[in-house]
């Protein structure tokens, strides 16, 4: 079975800074990897997703992760972030061989200050 | 393309009453996953609908119970509300691996 894995459940951090979220999974057989975001009060919005091609993927709002299959991690970072990221971040795993579901993590909340 | 839709986006309910939650996938998907997301607790995931056929289900009660129309839209039905099914509840429409978030329905049982 696959599990997802996001170690830190908060995550404060000054506008400006650099943040890195992390995320582990455990799985038998080859994975797609994604990051979702949640803004208060709203649904999951697809972040970035890796299926295949170059490890390193990136977003549009200058979010990126980078999929490191010998350490079951697929860690996102953002060089500097705004007040406006500040949201709850979910890692999930699906199986390459089987759409029976996606796993999320629990979810990482990062609080960016001012 | 429209997304993917829920209705209603609020509820409030009575404990021991029935509730039934809707979603419409996003044109030309055929597969629904319904999650509940409880106040620190994640996303659990709940029911797969594909082809209107309940593909898989998560670990909960008989009570949550749901199905697939032929238009692939999904209703999402729980008998006999708790206090704790007071919850987000998401629906995704899917696409490969990929899945498709709506707004969510919040639920509210008190």
């Amino acid at each position: 079975a696959q599990s997802v894995t996001q170690l830190d459940s908060q995550v404060p951090v000054f506008e400006e800074a650099p943040v890195e979220l992390r995320c582990n999974y455990s799985s038998s057989v080859s994975v797609y990897l994604f990051w979702y975001v949640q803004y208060p009060n709203q649904g999951l919005q697809l972040l970035l997703k890796y299926l295949s091609g170059s490890t390193l993927v990136k977003s549009i709002n200058g979010f990126e992760a980078e999929f490191n299959k010998s350490q079951t991690s697929f860690h996102l970072r953002k060089p500097s972030v705004h007040i406006s990221d500040t949201a709850e971040y979910f890692c999930a795993v699906s199986v390459k061989t089987s759409y029976d579901k996606v796993i999320f993590g629990p979810g990482t909340s990062l609080s960016v200050i001012p | 393309e429209a997304g993917v839709t829920q209705s209603p986006t609020h509820l409030i309910k009575t404990r021991g009453q029935q509730v039934t939650l809707r979603c419409s996938p996003i044109s030309g998907h055929t597969s629904v996953y319904w999650y509940q997301q409880a106040l620190g607790l994640g996303l659990q995931f709940l029911l797969w609908y594909d082809e209107g056929e309940e593909r898989n289900r998560g670990n909960f009660p008989p009570r949550f119970s749901g199905r697939q129309f032929p238009n692939y839209s999904s209703e999402l039905n729980v008998n006999a509300l708790e206090l704790e099914d007071s919850a987000l509840y998401l629906c995704a429409s899917i696409w490969g691996p990929e899945a498709f978030f709506g707004q969510g329905t919040r639920l509210t049982v008190v």
